[in-house]
């Protein structure tokens, strides 16, 4: 098992370009979620996902986009990317509520200059 | 809300010295409780956790014990080595809150030969 992957791990943007984030999971999953880490922030839910065809805004989602058309997978997009967006970004997934554990991707730094 | 506070780092240590890092937090009824670690370029793994007031989770030689007259969950080990150099988060999960863990902001430990 791959466990939760994730692309791209490296991306520079402009500001004002966009790009879109992949997550992945091969754990037949049914929650997935996308945080952001900055310095002395900890991390911060951007959008969440209970299953497939479903998201839900968390603590941070403007600016962000999600979609999950498939279990398995779980995308970010910036639209119109922002100095203030630069991040490193995590996805995680988990089995399901009580016995509930995260399972997190390796993350992506993003910087937009 | 729900709510994670850690004790302010970094923390540098000596190898074989006592580690401590505080962690209490704030919600109604009884949340699941949990210590996540994420080693230098990684994303974050599950180091322990406890579902109920004074259980103790165990891991690696890490300990924690959940205790709910206190609000806390303190992370402890007897006797660190140069490789448990990493970022620490305490997190909680509450039943209700959409699925969401509630992190600290981290601790950043570094334990010197």
């Amino acid at each position: 098992n791959a466990g939760v992957t994730q692309t791209p791990k490296f991306r520079v943007l402009k500001t004002g370009q966009s790009m879109t984030l992949l997550c992945a999971q091969d754990m037949n999953h049914e929650y997935m979620y996308w945080y952001r880490q900055d310095p002395g922030m900890g991390l911060r839910l951007i959008h969440y996902s209970v299953g497939e065809g479903t998201t839900a805004k968390g603590e941070v989602p403007d600016g962000y986009n999600v979609s999950r058309l498939k279990k398995q997978n779980f995308l970010l997009g910036l639209e119109s990317a922002a100095p203030s967006q630069t991040s490193v970004y995590f996805c995680a997934s988990a089995y399901r509520v009580p016995s509930y554990e995260q399972y997190f991707g390796p993350g992506t730094r993003l910087t937009v200059t | 809300g729900n709510s994670v506070t850690q004790m302010e780092g970094p923390v540098t240590l000596s190898e074989e010295a006592f580690l401590t890092i505080n962690c209490t937090y704030t919600a109604t009824g009884y949340p699941s409780l949990f210590w996540y670690v994420q080693y230098p370029g990684e994303g974050l793994q599950l180091l322990l956790k406890a579902t109920k007031a004074d259980d103790k989770g165990s891991n690696k030689g890490f300990e924690a014990t959940y205790r709910k007259e206190t609000t806390s969950f303190h992370l402890e080990k007897g006797s660190v080595q140069v490789s448990d150099s990493a970022v620490y988060f305490c997190a909680l999960y509450r039943g209700g809150s959409n699925y969401k863990l509630t992190f600290g902001k981290g601790t950043l430990l570094t334990v010197n030969p």
